[in-house]
């Protein structure tokens, strides 16, 4: 498939431990983007790379979050110390520039913190 | 900070007629606007996009209309079908910059 893939699409953790997910974004784009989204809401920006660099993580929400795409494909989401209310679904999207270009998602990945 | 606002969180409509959906936003700087379609379990799904340049796109059924000096979008779907049911989100973003997102609507489209 060409579209954005996302690994897990569950995960299941417990309240102060480490997880990562992994975003494979669509071959060719530059642009790659990570939301979080909780229920009744729409996607909440966390941070944008462009290529290898983060562009924008002004959305983060404090440092136990942090992301990397260090070949400027690939990218990881890393949140350290998880908490209870971490719980949303994690979104990522590639767009083929990042300006004025739509944004393909993935299907997300569910973040449960018990 | 909202600077996409979708109001109206759920919208109902019988099959045939049109919806139209409503965005409004406050960031002056943002020239370009998407809307979105999400299904449950998968990630929101490019619709239709408008540049600031215009103030009408359209695309089969579905019509984004601009109005830039009320900071306005709206989507119109003619005529209505049943699977269009889902939830819509609207979108923007400035040059060069990330992409912000309304909190959705939920449209209904009744047999």
């Amino acid at each position: 498939g060409a579209g954005v893939s996302q690994t897990p699409s569950n995960k299941v953790t417990e309240k102060g431990k480490y997880v990562e997910l992994r975003c494979d974004p669509i071959s060719g784009h530059t642009a790659l983007y990570w939301y979080r989204q909780s229920l009744g809401q729409g996607p909440e920006f966390l941070i944008y790379f462009q290529g290898t660099g983060a562009a924008d993580d002004s959305g983060l929400p404090n440092d136990r979050f942090f992301a990397v795409r260090p070949e400027g494909s690939v990218s990881t989401l890393k949140i350290q110390r998880t908490e209870r209310g971490d719980s949303a679904v994690y979104l990522c999207a590639s767009s083929l520039t990042g300006n004025n270009s739509p944004l393909h998602f993935g299907n997300g990945t569910r973040l449960t913190v018990t | 900070d909202q600077q996409v606002k979708q109001n109206s969180p759920s919208l109902s409509v019988q099959e045939g007629r049109i919806s139209i959906l409503n965005c409004d936003y406050t960031n002056s700087m943002f020239d370009y606007f998407l809307w979105y379609k999400k299904y449950p379990a998968e990630g929101p799904t490019f619709l239709i996009s408008i540049s600031s340049i215009k103030d009408k796109n359209e695309d089969g059924r579905f019509t984004v209309f601009l109005n830039k000096s009320a900071k306005h979008l709206s989507l119109h779907i003619v005529p209505s079908q049943p699977g269009d049911s889902a939830v819509y989100f609207c979108a923007a973003s400035a040059t060069n910059n990330d992409m912000r997102f309304g909190a959705g609507t939920r449209l209904t489209v009744k047999p």
